[in-house]
């Protein structure tokens, strides 16, 4: 079974551009979550999608912004880049079975953005 | 707001020591999950453990275990037999039931020394 895969893994932009993430979930799972990590900040909630809605977003200006396919693949795009955006994005994805509540994240390997 | 606090950012032990990592959680839910994932350098994060906060039972994966204290809102890991795959950051994290909002602490560098 093919783990949650992104790409690219690593990527150089510079400072106003913007850029594009894609995270392949587990077959199966239709949620979708993205993760900032930063050696200043840890790991932050970015959002989650499921079923293409977003349904939770963190606190993190309007710059971030994502969105989920039917196919429950997710892109998320940071425009107008900063410094300061310069950091590991892990995505994760998971059954979402909010029933029962029980909910495990599995994570992709991660995409290194460095901005210059 | 839930937060998440691991007051060691790193720690070193031998191979086949055992070592525990802390984790305190602040919280008004009642009902709740706690995670320890690790990252090693390749930077794949990996579940470790997970325990529901309903159940008492602390849970026990192989070498993993936990100790939940729900009152004191404590949640350590010990890693008995400790073995040099088991070098990475370690982070603790909590999810609201229901939700698929992971909170992080800071994360513990684990170095197990041969």
């Amino acid at each position: 079974k093919a783990g949650v895969t992104q790409t690219p893994r690593y990527l150089i932009k510079t400072r106003g551009q913007q850029v594009t993430l894609s995270c392949s979930p587990i077959s199966g799972h239709r949620s979708v979550s993205w993760y900032q990590q930063t050696p200043g900040q840890g790991l932050q909630f970015l959002f989650e999608y499921f079923s293409e809605t977003q349904r939770n977003k963190g606190n993190f200006p309007g710059r971030f912004s994502g969105r989920q396919f039917s196919n429950s693949r997710s892109e998320m795009n940071v425009s107008t880049l900063e410094l300061g955006d310069s950091a590991l994005y892990l995505c994760a994805s998971s059954l979402s079975d909010s029933i029962s509540g029980a909910n495990v994240l599995t994570f992709g390997a991660g995409s290194r953005l460095t901005v210059l | 707001a839930q937060t998440v606090t691991q007051s060691q950012p790193e720690m070193s032990v031998q191979e086949a020591e055992t070592v525990t990592l802390s984790c305190t959680y602040d919280t008004s839910e009642n009902n709740y999950y706690l995670f320890w994932y690790k990252q090693p350098p390749s930077r794949q994060m990996i579940l470790v453990i997970r325990q529901e906060a309903y159940k008492q039972q602390n849970a026990t994966e192989n070498r993993f275990s936990v100790n939940f204290q729900k009152a004191a809102k404590s949640f350590s890991l010990k890693i008995s037999d400790s073995q040099l795959g088991d070098t990475a950051m370690y982070f603790c994290a909590f999810m609201k039931w229901g939700a698929q909002k992971l909170v992080f602490g800071q994360g513990t560098r684990l170095t197990i020394n041969p």
